[in-house]
């Protein structure tokens, strides 16, 4: 399989508990995004990362959330101390950079996060 | 902030309709737009990506236009069928540099036997 791949696919814990959600992007592909989506809503950006480097991080980001791209391939974000508003789908994409052309996002299926 | 909305929110249809689904954006200095798919409980499956400098890209029953100066894109889906039922959803990037993408809520659209 080529596409992006997201494990865990569902995750249901405990408020209070910590998670971590893997993503493995295309792998010829230099960024990666993640994004978070609640029901009814589009995806909102959180995070990126060009190879390793986390370019940016979306006020959504909270202390509590962190990611990481070691050797640039694969992704973790991982939550703290989950709180029940912190229960949405999230999403990982990745793209080629190729300068002045236009760079197609691909998503995953997504990590389904419920808090209880 | 680049606001991306989508109208309407949701569209119902008899098979072999042709679909029609809006997206405006307030910001034209895009420099992509991208146009998914998303069935429920499922990740984005890309459809179709226009470039800022392009007025229409097409791909089978799809055909998607952008007219940036007014801030907004149009996809048409040509003889609908009941397994095009999904969320579409529209996404514009600002630059190469900075290619996070701004979403709409969608349109849920569902195409009747």
């Amino acid at each position: 399989d080529t596409g992006v791949s997201q494990d865990p696919r569902h995750k249901i814990t405990k408020r209070g508990q910590n998670v971590t959600f893997r993503c493995d992007p295309i792998s010829e592909h230099n960024r990666l995004y993640w994004y978070r989506q609640t029901l009814g809503q589009g995806p909102e950006f959180l995070t990126y990362f060009q190879n390793e480097a986390q370019l940016e991080k979306s006020r959504l980001l909270s202390d509590r959330f962190s990611a990481e791209r070691p050797k640039g391939s694969f992704s973790t974000l991982e939550i703290q101390r989950t709180e029940q508003g912190d229960s949405a789908m999230y999403l990982c994409a990745s793209s080629l950079e190729r300068g002045q052309w236009g760079t197609e996002a691909f998503f995953g299926q997504g990590t389904r996060l419920t808090v209880v | 902030k680049q606001e991306v909305t989508q109208i309407p929110a949701a569209l119902s249809v008899p098979e072999g309709e042709n679909l029609v689904l809006n997206c405006s954006f307030t910001d034209s200095a895009i420099y992509n737009l991208q146009w998914f798919r998303q069935d429920p409980g499922k990740g984005l499956t890309s459809l179709l990506l226009i470039q800022s400098s392009q007025r229409e890209q097409t791909s089978g029953r799809l055909n998607a236009s952008l007219d940036k100066s007014s801030g907004r894109s149009t996809l048409y889906i040509a003889a609908s069928q009941p397994g095009d039922s999904a969320t579409y959803l529209c996404a514009v990037s600002r630059s190469s540099n900075d290619y996070k993408l701004s979403f709409g809520a969608g349109t849920t659209v569902t195409v009747r036997a």
